[in-house]
């Protein structure tokens, strides 16, 4: 069963772009999470799209946005990009929405905005 | 926002050793743990989801513990191996929100 796929893997965008990651969750999983990972920073949580609802949100500004497809895959956009928003974008599937389900994460998309 | 705390940041073991680590929150309104290992260059992939207190769970070498009550769960490794070098991450979550909090991890290095 192919596992979470992102893409791109690596992106180099400048101040004041915007940015769209993709990701396509295991096949029959309909919850797509969202995460962010900086150095010295735990992952933090962006957002989660179940069934092309947003279910949950995190603390993060309204440059940060996203959306799923019918078919599951999600995409999550950057506006405006700040220097702060270089990190390693990780996007996870799960059968079910709610935290009692494993997360299978993908490989992640690394943004460096310089 | 839930408190998440990990101990130690990280640790270095010999081949063989046997390890473990903690995973402190707040115990009330718990509702899910989960652990998972993040090896370097590869994805974060789940060992653990723990939803009772008392929960115990092993996987191999690897098994968890879970106290709600009191807000902690510790990671066992037994006889660790040198692929057993990796990033261990907990995430519990609260009723009502559900979202997973995840904590900065304990870098595992296991020497040969």
């Amino acid at each position: 069963k192919a596992g979470v796929t992102q893409t791109p893997r690596y992106l180099i965008k400048t101040r004041g772009q915007q940015v769209t990651l993709s990701c396509s969750p295991i096949s029959g999983h309909r919850s797509v999470s969202w995460y962010q990972q900086t150095p010295g920073q735990g992952l933090q949580f962006l957002f989660e799209y179940f069934s092309e609802t947003q279910r949950n949100k995190g603390n993060f500004p309204g440059r940060f946005s996203g959306r799923q497809f019918s078919n599951s895959r999600s995409e999550m956009n950057v506006s405006t990009l700040e220097l702060g928003d270089s990190a390693l974008y990780l996007c996870a599937s799960s059968f079910t929405t709610g935290s009692t389900g494993e997360l299978f994460f993908g490989e992640g998309s690394r943004l460096t905005v310089l | 926002i839930l408190n998440v705390e990990q101990s130690p940041q990280s640790l270095h073991v010999q081949e063989g050793d046997s390890t473990n680590f903690t995973c402190s929150f707040p115990s009330s309104n718990f509702y899910a743990l989960h652990w998972y290992r993040w090896e370097t260059a590869k994805s974060p992939e789940a060992l653990f989801v723990m939803t009772l207190n008392g929960d115990e769970k092993k996987k191999g070498r690897i098994s968890a513990t879970l106290n709600t009550k009191e807000g902690y769960s510790y990671l066992y490794i037994k006889g660790s191996q040198p692929e057993d070098s990796a990033t261990y991450l907990c995430a519990p979550s609260q009723g009502g929100s559900e979202k997973l909090v995840f904590g900065k991890g304990t870098k595992l290095t296991v020497n040969p």
